[in-house]
């Protein structure tokens, strides 16, 4: 199976600051990547898939970049809103999700 | 509006056998590419992916977790199960199913609620 690294483990941040979430797979995975928000008590929510396309309704300072092994979800001007954990899924082999980044504001 | 919602037993005792429902509106999956999966989140293992069927009846399912996994569906009444046999306490784990708009394994657009299941003696 796919592993996946995701790092860091917890991020703390100021608001309005930016801020980057990183996945490392264990081979290519070929962009058959998505990352979803988790607020605490409720299920995962879909931001990004395919690495770089925002799903519908997610807002703009969120976006998904990478290749090959090496990914990452920067958020831009961080609102408290987006405290949640971070997750992200491959998909190119039988899925595998990161072990998640929790995010908090400073 | 896409909207999953799961059910099932809340608690039971270990080698007894799960079964979960997961309900959903607002897609139908006899449309053509359309999928559910089954996925489980535990503090210890995190968030792990169960299984998956299409719309035209295709599973697949995780193979560390296979011999014991069955998933089906009921299109008609737009439902989804899963079964789990030999529970252990280990399984004790939030379960999601989730809805996938891609013809093979791919991302989940929209998720459930979840439904917490307990394994216990």
């Amino acid at each position: 199976d796919i592993q996946m690294t995701q790092s860091p483990a917890s991020l703390s941040a100021s608001l309005g600051e930016t801020v980057t979430i990183e996945c490392r797979a264990s081979e290519d995975i070929y962009n058959g990547l998505a990352w979803y928000q988790q607020k605490p008590g409720k299920s995962p929510q879909l931001l990004i898939y395919n690495a770089n396309s925002l799903h519908t309704g997610v807002p703009s300072r969120f976006s998904g970049s990478g290749s090959g092994t090496q990914y990452s979800l920067k958020i831009n001007s961080l609102q408290s809103e987006d405290v949640a954990s971070y997750f992200c899924q491959q998909y190119y082999n039988y899925p595998t999700f990161g072990s998640g980044t929790k995010l908090e504001i400073k | 509006q896409v909207t999953l919602k799961e059910s099932g037993p809340g608690i039971l005792q270990p080698s007894q056998t799960l079964s979960l429902t997961c309900s959903f509106s607002g897609f139908s999956l006899s449309t053509y590419g359309m999928c559910v999966g089954w996925i489980r989140q535990s503090s210890g293992k995190g968030l792990e992916w169960l299984a998956n069927i299409w719309w035209n009846d295709d599973k697949y399912y995780n193979p560390s977790l296979k011999n014991r996994l069955t998933i089906s569906k009921d299109t008609s009444n737009n439902q989804a199960f899963l079964k789990i046999t030999n529970m252990d306490t280990a399984d004790t784990a939030t379960y999601y199913c989730a809805r996938s708009p891609n013809w093979e394994l791919g991302y989940f657009d929209y998720w459930g609620q979840g439904v917490m299941v307990t394994v216990s003696s």
